[in-house]
């Protein structure tokens, strides 16, 4: 089975920390992707990337940024963050570039800005 | 742009009812169409696809065939279980062949009462 590793499950931070969220995949996918999951609003895509050292905005990217150094790791960035950024984070991981492919998700981040 | 609607809910069934989801899409070309589950506290796993037209995706009793002709993947369940009670998502993957992340509706909280 595909495990995508997320580093925190909860997380506090305070209004101008600069943050990250870390997520690990095990099995070599190429695409990677960072959503975050707000009451009534559903799933939105933030960043994604299809392979090490790329990187593709979505469709939120405003105050946030990613890395990604290695294939299996991709790191979120909240340069400075904001109250308006405390929501759950979710990371996914795809094989390769394709409709058809599932992707699949860790068990997110809940983060809070104070 | 692609977009997904879903009836949000919360949907309150018994123990044993039968269960519809509704899902319709609106999208270019000709998407893979998804439903994934998120139990409490947890991320969203892969509940079954359907990658062209006609085609019925099915997994744990669940079924949901993919509509071409009216834009539609609507869940559906037999006999459903306190167990199923989750979030449930409905989504999109392009055509395009990029790596574009998917589209998805705001979720269905469905609560199965004994």
């Amino acid at each position: 089975d595909v495990k995508v590793t997320q580093s925190s499950r909860y997380l506090v931070k305070r209004t101008g920390e600069k943050v990250f969220l870390e997520c690990v995949q095990d099995m070599d996918h190429e695409n990677m992707f960072w959503y975050r999951q707000d009451p009534g609003l559903g799933l939105r895509l933030i960043y994604f990337s299809y392979d090490v050292k790329m990187k593709e905005k979505g469709d939120i990217p405003e105050g946030y940024s990613v890395s990604r150094e290695k294939k299996e790791r991709f790191s979120l960035i909240l340069e400075s963050a904001s109250t308006n950024q405390t929501s759950m984070y979710l990371c996914a991981s795809r094989p390769q570039a394709g409709g058809n492919q599932p992707q699949h998700f860790g068990d997110g981040t809940r983060l809070s800005i104070l | 742009g692609d977009s997904v609607t879903q009836m949000e809910g919360p949907v309150t069934l018994s123990e044993e009812a039968f269960l519809t989801i509704n899902c319709t899409y609106t999208a270019t070309g000709y998407p893979s169409l998804f439903w994934y589950v998120q139990y409490p506290g947890e991320g969203l796993q892969l509940l079954l696809k359907a990658t062209k037209a006609d085609d019925k995706g099915s997994n744990k009793g669940f079924e949901a065939t993919y509509r071409k002709e009216t834009t539609s993947f609507h869940l559906e369940k037999g006999s459903v279980q306190v167990s199923d009670s989750a979030v449930y998502f409905c989504a999109l993957s392009s055509s395009g062949g990029g790596a574009d992340g998917l589209t998805f509706g705001k979720g269905t909280h469905l609560i199965i009462q004994p």
